[in-house]
């Protein structure tokens, strides 16, 4: 069965840097593109960043766009986020997703690991 | 402020029925697919609803998906005291390599 596993979070301080993994399981892991989004607390999903499947393609949401880089291993079925100059405003439970594209139905997150929190405070 | 809009929240008495609306911009919702997601309480997002219509294996046929031009709906009839969670829309907005989710609508299930 598809697992997403996220480790990596914790307590921050502001401008600080960290790095989240999200070992991938069950799946061609080389198949498919690689998300992450957030989810601030008590409030909404926000979309962070993308990989392609065979990592050629990266793209990001504004507010992270310079701090945060994304980046994948195949011989480890993992995808990170490395996150720069981290702000209060990056403080959220981060999650895994799987990109699924297909012609007839489009683009969607199918499968989504549990999450890593990250808090940035003093 | 989310570029896809749902209302906050919504509300219905067990066994009724309730509709969970999405909108957005032609280059949000009118050019590409909707999917939904429901998010229980203290949980990860999980998929419900994909392309628009189209029901994940497993998912009650309680639960369907509709769009219509920026517009796109989730509808959930026969409700259950275990539905009671936040709904999500989302699409891939593919001519601009960006994701985007609407801010979610908590569902109580009176």
């Amino acid at each position: 069965q598809v697992q997403l596993v996220e480790s990596g979070g914790g307590v921050v301080q502001p401008g600080r840097s960290l790095r989240l993994s999200c070992a991938a399981s069950g799946f061609r892991f080389n198949d498919f593109g690689m998300h992450w989004v957030r989810q601030a607390p008590g409030k909404g999903l926000e979309w962070v960043a993308v990989i392609s499947y065979d990592g050629s393609e990266k793209h990001f949401t504004d507010s992270v766009k310079g701090r945060f880089t994304i980046s994948r291993d195949s011989s480890k079925n993992t995808v990170y986020l490395q996150m720069n100059g981290l702000k209060s405003a990056d403080t959220a439970v981060y999650y895994c997703a799987r990109g699924l594209k297909d012609y007839w139905t489009g683009y969607h997150w199918d499968y989504w690991g549990q999450g890593a929190l990250v808090t940035v405070s003093s | 402020q989310s570029v896809l809009t749902q209302p906050p929240s919504v509300s219905a008495a067990p066994g009724q029925r309730v509709t969970i609306s999405c909108s957005g911009s032609s280059s949000s919702i009118g050019d590409n697919y909707i999917s939904w997601y429901q998010q229980l309480p203290g949980t990860a997002p999980k998929l419900l609803i994909y392309g628009n219509n189209m029901r994940l294996s497993g998912v009650p046929d309680r639960f369907s998906g509709s769009k219509s031009g920026t517009s796109a709906t989730l509808d959930i009839t026969g409700l259950q005291t275990g539905d009671e969670a936040t709904y999500y829309c989302g699409t891939w907005a593919s001519s601009l390599n960006i994701g985007f989710f609407g801010g979610g609508t908590k569902l109580t299930v009176l």
